[in-house]
């Protein structure tokens, strides 16, 4: 169980191009899910909090306007990069909050690595 | 604010050896703490975690102690495998803070040699 997947794996854009990626918890609800950016060999940094029904809670530094995301059900987040530089090339990972236990545990989704020409 | 700090890598060891993978922790309250893995390619995977000062997280041979005096939540293994050779992330939640966000450590890549 507490399996989460991301769609697409894999992306390739052109600049000044948005791309949108998904998040889905396969068998169970989550009303918060996070996403991370994680640069090469590098640790995850979160950029935002999901929550379904409600506005993202952005981290500091990380604009709001260029990564817009949405959590429209219990089982789906999207983050879409708007407007994406090749700055923006890194791989996303999202996770899944499962708040049935203690601690509350976070399941990752497998990444998407997105390249911006 | 809460932080936490691995052993720097990269680790190389030679397949059957002994594994130790410091990580220290800085936090305000009673954090729970967790010992993440990466493969390449792919998100992470919870290896093991721990609630409360001297409980023991294990699984798959990995073990990690909870040490409230040293705030540490050092990773090890007896015998590691070539399939261990992955990047490894301490981190820590503090349950107290609302979203129970994750903060994680640098990571640890570890390669194992056959």
């Amino acid at each position: 169980g507490a399996v989460v997947s991301q769609h697409p794996s894999r992306v390739i854009c052109k600049s000044g191009t948005s791309v949108k990626i998904e998040c889905r918890s396969l068998d169970f609800q989550a009303t918060t899910m996070f996403w991370y950016r994680q640069f090469p060999k590098q640790s995850l940094m979160l950029m935002a909090t999901s929550n379904e029904g409600s506005k993202a809670t952005y981290e500091q530094g990380v604009e709001k306007d260029k990564f817009l995301i949405n959590h429209a059900s219990l089982t789906l987040s999207t983050l879409t990069v708007t407007s994406a530089h090749p700055e923006d090339s890194s791989f996303y990972i999202c996770s899944a909050m499962v708040t049935s236990g203690y601690p509350y545990e976070q399941y990752f989704g497998p990444g998407t690595r997105l390249t911006v020409t | 604010g809460n932080s936490v700090t691995q052993m720097e890598g990269p680790v190389t060891l030679s397949e059957e050896a002994f594994l130790t993978i410091n990580c220290t922790y800085t936090a305000t309250g009673y954090p729970s703490l967790f010992w993440y893995v990466q493969y390449p390619g792919e998100g992470l995977q919870l290896l093991l975690k721990a609630t409360k000062a001297d409980d023991k997280g294990s699984n798959k041979g990995f073990e990690a102690t909870y040490r409230k005096e040293t705030t540490s939540f050092h990773l090890e293994k007896g015998s590691v495998q070539v399939s261990d050779s992955a990047v490894y992330f301490c981190a820590l939640s503090d349950q107290g803070q609302g979203a129970q966000k994750l903060v994680f450590g640098q990571g640890t890549r570890l390669t194992i040699n056959p």
